[in-house]
């Protein structure tokens, strides 16, 4: 067990939907980071905070939207959905921002949502 | 933007013997990253390396940073069953907070 949370595991909506991915980093983790996994692909980086504040941006659509809490859980969330929005979204969470130093950011992962777009 | 790729995209191979996985980077790297993720799984986190020319070794596992801190590289020696899995590297740029993950390299040992 990562500590990392992610809430729910498995969701199915249809097309022009949206919905809301939920997660609570390790006690302690300040920074969280929001990963897409499609079937058999690598994972792409979408969004990262940073007690609060976002950091850094990857590919994340315009559709997409995220945030982290003051209690820094964080939330994803995924509008008008798509078809080719299935796949396997990660949370992961770290102590450290990795800016100014590589010192405690290895990133620890939850189990992911599994999102079926039909 | 920066990427990074990693070679091969696949690997078989028989109990016993040996794997490597490289990763390269488009961009000079401040740091590099190797994750393991089992079919099924998520990400864990196997190794960190920061300076160029660095290696480190896990038991059978050795990973290698180059010395113009551009490429990678994770070396298995005789692998076993439990070894299966995709392996990634993920390199965070000068000047940058995100890691970029690698095309991830999957690796199936036959018994």
């Amino acid at each position: 067990d990562s500590g990392v949370t992610q809430t729910p595991k498995h969701l199915i909506t249809a097309t022009g939907q949206r919905v809301t991915l939920r997660c609570s980093p390790r006690s302690g983790d300040l920074s969280v980071y929001w990963y897409q996994q499609s079937l058999d692909q690598g994972l792409q980086f979408l969004i990262q905070y940073y007690n609060g504040e976002e950091r850094a941006k990857g590919n994340i659509l315009e559709r997409f939207s995220a945030q982290q809490f003051p209690d820094l859980h964080s939330e994803l969330n995924l509008s008008s959905l798509e078809l080719g929005d299935s796949a396997l979204y990660f949370c992961a969470s770290s102590v450290a921002l990795g800016g100014a130093g590589s010192l405690n950011t290895e990133a620890f992962f939850g189990q992911g949502t599994r999102l079926t777009v039909v | 933007g920066q990427q990074v790729m990693q070679i091969p995209q696949y690997q078989h191979v028989q109990e016993g013997e040996d794997f490597t996985t490289y990763c390269n980077s488009s961009t000079t790297l401040s740091n590099i990253q190797w994750y393991k993720q089992r079919p099924g799984g998520h990400p864990v986190f196997l190794i960190q390396l920061v300076k160029s020319g660095e290696v480190k070794k896990q038991k059978r596992l050795t990973f290698q940073f180059g010395e113009a801190k551009k490429n990678s590289s994770l070396h298995i020696t005789a692998t076993q069953t439990t070894d299966v899995g995709t392996y990634f590297c993920a390199g965070r740029g000068s000047g940058t907070y995100k890691y970029i993950f690698g095309t991830g390299t999957r690796l199936k040992v036959l018994a």
